[in-house]
């Protein structure tokens, strides 16, 4: 069974530019999440999905955000126009049902310069 | 909003020492897991706790939940080089989220 995977595995892009993460989960896993993990702090919830319905996104900073997940398959985080205070490594995280074992991507290390 | 704190924020032990984090919530909890991400990776699930007072053991690894559903610790016997990394509890807030605490970053001195 393949695991999440995440793409890009870096990215650098400047102030005011926009960047799109791709998230793919783990296949009939209805829940999604994104995280996000800023300077080896904690790892703050973005936002979540069951299929592709946005269930509770209220850790998403701002409306330069935002995240789809269209037919309810992989989703897509963008961040548009990035700011400095953005970079970090995103994660996504896929379950089979609420509460259940959380599987994560390695990550998408975002640098804004 | 539902908080998780984790404590310590940092240690740093001796390899062969033990080492323990706890996790702490505002709130009654349903179940609560652990994971684990070692420095560059991606945090990696260890174990769900559901019942009070739930303890479980993983080689060296040790899990209880507190008989209040509020709080947990993680306890590691006998510390390994391979155990670096920083420890997060994760636990469901509200109907559908699933927050994490602030991590405890473990550094073990060989």
């Amino acid at each position: 069974e393949a695991g999440v995977t995440q793409f890009p595995s870096h990215s650098v892009i400047e102030k005011g530019q926009t960047v799109t993460l791709r998230c793919d989960p783990i296949s009939g896993h209805d829940n999604l999440y994104w995280y996000r993990r800023v300077m080896g702090k904690e790892i703050k919830f973005l936002l979540h999905f069951v299929k592709e319905s946005k269930q509770d996104e209220s850790g998403m900073p701002n409306n330069r955000f935002l995240a789809e997940r269209t037919g309810g398959t992989y989703s897509t985080l963008k961040v548009q126009p990035a700011e400095l205070e953005d970079s970090g490594v995103y994660f996504c995280a896929s379950t089979r049902q609420v509460n259940t074992e959380a599987f994560f991507g390695q990550g998408t290390r975002l640098t804004v310069v | 909003g539902q908080q998780v704190m984790q404590i310590p924020q940092y240690q740093h032990v001796q390899e062969g020492e033990d080492f323990t984090t706890y996790c702490n919530s505002s709130t009654t909890l349903s179940n609560i897991q652990w994971y684990k991400q070692r420095p560059g990776g991606h945090p990696v699930f260890l174990i769900q706790l559901v019942k009070s007072g739930e303890v479980k053991k993983q080689k060296r690894l040790t899990f209880q939940f507190g008989e209040a559903k509020k709080n947990s610790s993680l306890h590691i016997t006998a510390t390994q080089t391979t155990d670096v990394g920083t420890y997060f509890c994760g636990v469901g807030s509200g109907t559908y989220k699933y927050i994490f605490g602030t991590g405890t970053r473990l550094k073990v001195l060989a």
